[in-house]
């Protein structure tokens, strides 16, 4: 069964510039979730869909972080513009019971 | 809201035990635990649902006193693979959507 699956690997940007990641989930996997993870840190969940709808974006950044999740599969991620302190590891997952199954991630560096 | 790991790092040698706290100030669901090996994604290992639930993953165990709001992670004759950054994730009681709010992990090192 292939995993999760996330591009690019890595990513080094300006800031203030536009960045964007993209995700795909296990198939048939109904609930996708984006993660932040800063280096020393635990993930923190930055959106959650179930299908193509929102169910939890309390801690997204929405004046420079959007998500979507086309036909309830895969997701992308933007930021615009991208500040210094979002440099970090975007973690994507998705889970068909309890269990979270995670990408390997894309690494931002902000310089 | 972020459920509190203890201890941060643990060194040991292989085959000794160590114990992992997580403790949150909110009522709480479920505990989750998962391991995240050094430029890795982090791995599932165990969900503790009930009060006093033990679940066990190989030679690592845990508990969960619903009580307490408080899980335990057991590791049991360590072996060098169980190197890595061990995560707790709590979801509250009265979370209206399945999300799981992690803790600042504890780094368990295993020497030969």
């Amino acid at each position: 069964e292939a995993g999760v699956a996330q591009s690019p690997r890595y990513k080094i940007i300006e800031k203030r510039q536009s960045v964007a990641f993209w995700c795909n989930p296990i198939s048939g996997h109904a609930t996708l979730y984006w993660y932040q993870q800063i280096l020393g840190q635990g993930p923190k969940l930055l959106i959650q869909f179930q299908n193509n709808g929102v169910v939890d974006d309390s801690q997204l950044p929405k004046d420079r972080f959007s998500a979507e999740r086309l036909k309830g599969v895969d997701s992308t991620l933007k930021i615009q513009p991208a500040k210094l302190e979002d440099s970090a590891v975007y973690l994507c997952a998705s889970s068909f019971g309890y269990e979270q199954f995670f990408g390997p991630g894309t690494r931002l560096t902000v310089l | 809201q972020q459920p509190v790991q203890s201890p941060q790092a643990v060194i040991l040698r292989e085959g000794e035990d160590a114990v992992i706290n997580c403790s949150s100030s909110k009522a709480l669901y479920s505990v989750h635990w998962y391991r995240q090996k050094h430029g890795e994604a982090p791995v599932f290992l165990m969900i503790l649902l009930k009060g006093g639930e033990q679940k066990g993953h190989e030679k690592i165990s845990a508990s969960f006193n619903e009580k307490k709001q408080q899980s335990s992670l057991y590791l049991t004759a360590s072996q060098l693979s169980y190197s890595g950054t061990y995560f707790c994730g709590t979801e509250g009681r009265y979370s209206s959507a399945s999300k799981i709010i992690f803790g600042s992990g504890t780094r368990l090192s295993i020497r030969p």
